[in-house]
Order: C-alpha cells, then structure tokens, then sequence
C-alpha cells in the first residue's frame, strides 16, 4: 500500500494566521482525501484532491478557508486560513486503496498533523 | 444525523476482560470496513467485511457484518493493552469514485 508523509506533524498558530500542511504520497495517484478529526472525535471529509482540477468540498467547507492545491499525482497540500481556536484539530491526508476481493475501495492516512490554535 | 452510529463511544476495561463494538445504521450496505486509530498515528484497516452474516477473525478479534448489511460488531477476546486505540467503522461505495464515511468511533482503553 502507498506511504504516507505529512508535515508538520503538529504546530502551535496564533489567531488570524494560516498554515499550510503538506502531503506526499510515495505513488502516483488520482485522488487524494483531506480529512478533519477535531479533539476526541471522528473524522470528516473535507475535500477530495484531482490531479489538474479544482477541489470538491463536503457540505460546511468553502475553498476560502480551506485552500488546496494538487500540483502532480504525488502532492498536495491543505492551508487552513485565518485560523481560530475551534480550527484545533487533527488534519488528515488520505488515499485510496482497491480491494480487489470487496469490489470497495478503502484508504490509508498519513500520520496527520495536530494543530492548535491560540 | 449520523450514518453510522457506534457504541459504546468510551470504553475502559482491564487487561483480560472481552469487548463488543458496535456499530449501526439504517442503511444497507455493499461492504463495511473497521479502522483502529491508535493516538499520533492515521486509521489503519483492520478488515473489510462483504456478505450479509459474514464473520471475519484477526487473531483476538472477530469481526461480523450483520444479515441485512446495515450493521457490524467488533468482538475483542482477552483484550490486551496494545489494543488500546480508537476504532472505527466506514463504508464507502463500490467502483470508482466514493467518498468513505466514517462512523461515531469508539475509544477503548485497556488497563493493565
């Protein structure tokens, strides 16, 4: 299965700044999942990263705040802008595995990178 | 409202005890999977179950996707520290694009 880097693994921001998050994949691959984990719960799909187009976010995100670019098959990166303490949370990249024998598609994570924000 | 519901959502237990995890919907399934997530570290697949009352083990754990495909358990035996984490259902959808949904989680300490 592909491997994951991610970084910064965890960063301390103030209020009002933005930080940007990067993921590598050690393969090419079509697309790429950003997903939120805020402190003690699940995780929620942000958007989904295509190689050469335009991000599609899930219902509650908007492109202003959260950024992402995708400028090749392997990389891409997630900016959380103008940050506020309730942007705290546990940033996720993802990609997307076949399971030949379930006909479902399943995912490996990154390590994330845990945010706080002041 | 949530698609997929876990409970319990905390669980504390000693080193020995066994465990069930469950996870419900009302929604029919094609496949669900089980993440355990353990802290500083991404969900890892523990397994993907496919057919209605299908039960699936991985050493201490048994995993069984209800008859009707809208739910799971996880069962732990003898649960052990190392099996400390949070673990998760998700679904997603067969072919091509899908979008994995995850469920409420369950966060299971294991005392030694």
């Amino acid at each position: 299965s592909a491997v994951i880097s991610q970084k910064p693994s965890r960063d301390i921001c103030q209020r009002g700044t933005s930080l940007t998050i990067q993921c590598q994949v050690d393969s090419q691959v079509t697309m790429m999942f950003w997903y939120r984990q805020q402190p003690g719960q699940s995780l929620t799909l942000i958007a989904t990263a295509n190689q050469g187009s335009e991000a599609t976010y899930e219902s509650g995100f908007v492109i202003d705040k959260f950024p992402i670019s995708r400028p090749n098959l392997t990389f891409s990166t997630l900016t959380v802008s103008n940050m506020s303490p309730e942007d705290s949370s546990i940033y996720l990249c993802s990609v997307e595995i076949p399971q030949r024998y379930s006909g479902a598609n399943v995912l490996t994570f990154g390590a994330g990178s845990r945010l706080t924000v002041l | 409202t949530q698609l997929l519901e876990q409970s319990p959502q905390f669980l504390s237990i000693q080193e020995g005890e066994n465990l069930t995890v469950y996870c419900n919907s009302s929604s029919v399934f094609s496949s669900l999977q089980w993440y355990r997530q353990e802290p500083g570290e991404g969900p890892v697949l523990l397994v993907t179950v496919v057919t209605g009352g299908e039960v699936k083990k991985l050493k201490r754990l048994t995993f069984q996707f209800g008859d009707a495909r809208k739910d799971s358990s996880l069962h732990i035996t003898a649960a052990q520290p190392g099996d400390t984490g949070l673990y998760l259902c998700a679904v997603g959808y067969s072919g091509g694009y899908q979008k994995v949904t995850f469920g409420t989680g369950t966060k299971l300490q294991v005392i030694p």
